[in-house]
Parts: C-alpha cells; structure tokens; sequence
C-alpha cells in the first residue's frame, strides 16, 4: 500500500523560533510533492510545492529528497498565526489522486 | 477566486437514514472528490469524477454512492448512514492534469 508518514506531534514552539519536520513516503514513482496546511476545524489549503531543487517562499522553505524518500518543511521566524496542522501529500503517479499523510500538528507559543 | 461550496456545515442523520452531501465548484474544474477525514488518519478518498456522469471508486467506496449530473456539482450519497460513517466529509476539485486541489470547507456528520 502506498503511504505517507508523518510525525503527528505536536510540535510546541515559541514565537520567533525555527521548526522543522519532516515526511516520508512509500512510493519511489512519485513525481508530485506538496504541503498543505489545515487550521483547526477548517478545509486543507495548498501551502506549497516541493520541486526537486527546494523551493522557498517567505519564511518557508521545503526540500525533497528523492534518495531517501522523505520531504521536509522548515518555517523561520515562527508566528502564532502559524499553529496549525501541516499536511504532507504526494501524487499517485498511476493516476491524477493524492496520498495524504496524517498531519504533524504544530503549536506556536507567546 | 476560487470556490467550493458543500451544502452543510454540520449535519445529525439517524442510523438508517439515506443522506445527501452536495459540493458545487465555480471554477470549471474537471476533476471533483470526496474524502472523509478521521482523527490520526489521513485523507482518505471515497470517489472522483474525472468528467460529467463519470465516477471511479476511491479507497474506501463502500456504504457510499455518488452522482456527477453536471460540471460543477457533485454528490456524494450515503445510501443507509451507520454510525461508522460519522466523520468530517471534504469536498475538493482540480484542474485537468493537475494536482492542486481546492476545498470546500467541509461537513461534518453525525450518525446517531
């Protein structure tokens, strides 16, 4: 079965601090890799792609290892509005669908 | 702006009962899903419709039913609710060849 794992946390960070995490995943065919971000009883939104050279936006940036199987997103400069749960998906390369992971749950504290 | 509407926030069914969950997108997409979303689980996908009157199974299909009359709308059908079924039920939609998916802000049901 193809899968996504996450460390489900949560991460308890204070505000300014850096954090990362990390996910990996099962199927070495896949081609598409993001991160979704999901505040507390609200709908998934695409935070950003992972390309195979990283990509950065903001205080964001997310890696891709491709030999290793695992995507990592590390936020700088941590601001509460960032508590949320952070959502690892990768493409099913067979099809246009998604393999979700759990979500690693981080909290910003004051 | 992108936009997907689901019918109902919440949602309290009784244990037998036929429910209908409807997601209308405004975007023209071509692709439209269902997922149900469970404590320490992932997304889990019940159906997608690549295209009108086209439904393909997902994992997790059964107890559930969908129709895809028109581009824009698409329902997802419990044809007997069993308290199994409660859970929070997304609705996303996405272009043709791509993976982004847009959400609908979800229902979350409650079988009793």
């Amino acid at each position: 079965r193809k899968e996504v794992e996450q460390d489900p946390g949560p991460f308890n960070v204070p505000e300014g601090a850096t954090v990362a995490f990390n996910c990996t995943y099962s199927n070495s065919a896949s081609q598409s890799f993001f991160w979704y971000r999901q505040d507390c009883r609200k709908e998934p939104k695409l935070l950003m792609s992972v390309y195979s050279s990283g990509n950065e936006d903001g205080r964001f940036t997310a890696q891709l290892n491709r030999a290793s199987q695992y995507i990592s997103l590390l936020i700088r400069d941590s601001k509460l509005s960032d508590s949320a749960t952070y959502l690892c998906v990768v493409n099913d390369e067979s099809n246009y669908q998604l393999i979700w992971g759990a979500g690693t749950k981080l909290i910003i504290k004051p | 702006d992108v936009k997907v509407t689901q019918s109902s926030r919440y949602l309290v069914k009784r244990t037998g009962e036929k429910v209908f969950l409807e997601c209308v997108q405004d975007m023209d997409h071509e692709n439209m899903f269902w997922y149900r979303q469970d404590p320490g689980l992932g997304l889990r996908l019940i159906y997608f419709s690549y295209d009108v009157k086209m439904k393909e199974k997902g994992d997790i299909p059964e107890g559930y039913s969908v129709s895809r009359e028109k581009k824009e709308r698409f329902s997802l059908i419990l044809e007997s609710a069993s308290t199994n079924q409660t859970s929070m039920y997304l609705c996303a939609s996405s272009l043709a060849i791509t993976y982004e998916q847009y959400f609908g802000p979800g229902t979350r049901l409650t079988v009793t």
